[in-house]
């Protein structure tokens, strides 16, 4: 069975911090690794990595993989409020010609001002 | 705004009492999946629909059923329903199967209490 795991399971910071958030994954016929950020509304999508050591940029997130491990870490640096959210971590496998994305539990990411 | 709309948005029921949600994907999108999210369970994949065609299966218990319409929206039918089965219900939508899933859009969910 496909496992995705995520840590920490929480996490308080200040304004301006960076943080690391981290996911390891188990997969059958592993495709890509999606991440996405949820408020109280739903999931939006942020990244998806398929190859390992190509970091994806937007603004202050980054995220990579490394296949080889089987883990991805995304980054926020000078953290702001409007970052707190649940950050999700996805696993896309194959099943012969279609696909099914696994989700970790999530890390809930509080920015204090 | 993803473009992906469920309704209801809220519905409160009774044990035992069978309800329905449903998903229009957004424009041009042929996947649709079915995700249902608790507070103990997080995100868990439930269905994948492809342009009608069941194509992929998670957690779905078999006292829940889906289908995908001609005109692509979906419908997910959960019946007997118990205590446990009160959760955020979500429908999202892609363009592409398998092959290369890309970035899937989210509606806003249905939140399902079971009284």
């Amino acid at each position: 069975e496909d496992k995705v795991v995520q840590s920490p399971l929480s996490l308080v910071v200040h304004e301006g911090d960076t943080v690391t958030l981290n996911c390891s994954y188990e997969v059958t016929n592993f495709r890509s690794l999606l991440w996405y950020k949820q408020e109280k509304k739903a999931p939006t999508f942020l990244f998806m990595l398929t190859s390992s050591g190509i970091e994806k940029k937007s603004g202050r997130l980054s995220s990579i993989l490394d296949k080889k491990e089987l883990f991805s870490i995304l980054n926020i640096t000078a953290t702001q409020t409007g970052d707190s959210a649940v950050y999700l971590c996805a696993v896309e496998g194959s099943t012969g010609a279609n696909s099914k994305l696994t989700f970790g539990k999530g890390i809930t990411l509080s920015v204090r001002p | 705004d993803s473009g992906v709309t469920q309704t209801p948005k809220h519905l409160i029921t009774a044990t035992g009492q069978r309800v329905t949600l449903r998903c229009s994907p957004r424009s041009g999108d042929l996947s649709v999946y079915w995700y249902q999210q608790s507070l103990d369970q997080g995100l868990q994949f439930l269905i994948q629909y492809y342009n009608g065609e069941e194509r992929a299966k998670g957690n779905i218990l078999e006292r829940f059923s889906a289908q995908q319409f001609p005109d692509l929206h979906s419908e997910l039918n959960l019946s007997s329903l118990e205590l446990g089965d009160s959760a955020l219900y979500f429908c999202a939508s892609s363009r592409i199967l398998g092959g290369a899933l890309h970035e899937q859009y989210f509606g806003p969910g249905t939140r399902l209490t079971v009284t």
